[in-house]
């Protein structure tokens, strides 16, 4: 069964770089039919898509976010990461890793709250 | 970007009743060469990550029970929940995979009147 576990620190300090790893287990990252993908939620809000990530590296970004985020795969240890710089008190939210097939998500981690605060 | 507007945002209804969620896209997500509707419906409880119910629209995903449906086509979609059971009590998303960045509605918090 496929589980996604995001890890990273859940406080960063304003301009700084939030970074977050997601380790898939139960499945390959590799696997030529899923996009892998963060999203986050900022408390009592909803869903914001950030970036999506192939297995080749291939990316898709949201234009609102891409000057700031910089997303990455690592075959080798099933993982894939996001870097978002520049943080401000905006960015606090739950952050999810998740797995696209067709693009829409089948699958999400159980999320990890990164706040962002001095 | 396509919007994704849901009515209402937020809806009571009764154990057993009927509750009629809608989601409007600003742009159609259907895909002419395959006909098909880039919509999916996500179910969210406190404290955990959403859940796939329905994605194409209208197909039902692997366990969810069968009174969820999905309708629509085009730019205006439903979910429907024939019969509410004490944990359908969450808040429901709709989202746009038709192209990026992809985003989803507001959200509908559903509770029980």
């Amino acid at each position: 069964q496929l589980q996604l576990q995001e890890s990273g620190p859940g406080l960063v300090k304003p301009s700084e770089t939030l970074s977050l790893t997601c380790t898939v287990s139960g499945g390959s990252i590799s696997s030529a039919s899923y996009y892998w993908a963060w999203i986050r939620q900022p408390p009592g809000r909803g869903l914001e898509w950030i970036a999506s990530i192939y297995y080749s590296g291939y990316i898709h970004h949201n234009p609102s976010l891409k000057s700031r985020v910089t997303i990455s795969v690592d075959t080798s240890k099933n993982q894939f990461s996001l870097k978002l710089s520049s943080v401000t008190a905006a960015d606090t939210a739950v952050y999810y890793c998740a797995r696209q097939y067709n693009n829409y998500v089948t699958s999400w981690g159980q999320g990890t709250l990164v706040t962002v605060s001095s | 970007d396509i919007v994704m507007t849901q009515s209402p945002d937020s809806l009571a209804v009764s154990l057993g009743e009927r509750a009629t969620i809608n989601c409007k896209s600003s742009q159609s997500v259907l895909y002419s060469s395959n006909n098909k509707n880039y919509l999916g419906w996500y179910q969210q409880k406190p404290g955990q990550p959403p859940k796939l119910l329905i994605y194409w629209a209208s197909t039902r995903e692997s366990g969810v029970p069968d009174r969820f449906s999905g309708s629509g086509s085009g730019t205006d979609f439903t979910l429907t929940i024939s019969s509410l059971q004490a944990e359908d009590v969450a808040v429901y998303y709709c989202h746009q995979y038709y192209n990026t960045p992809y985003t989803f509605g507001q959200g509908t918090k559903l509770e029980i009147k």
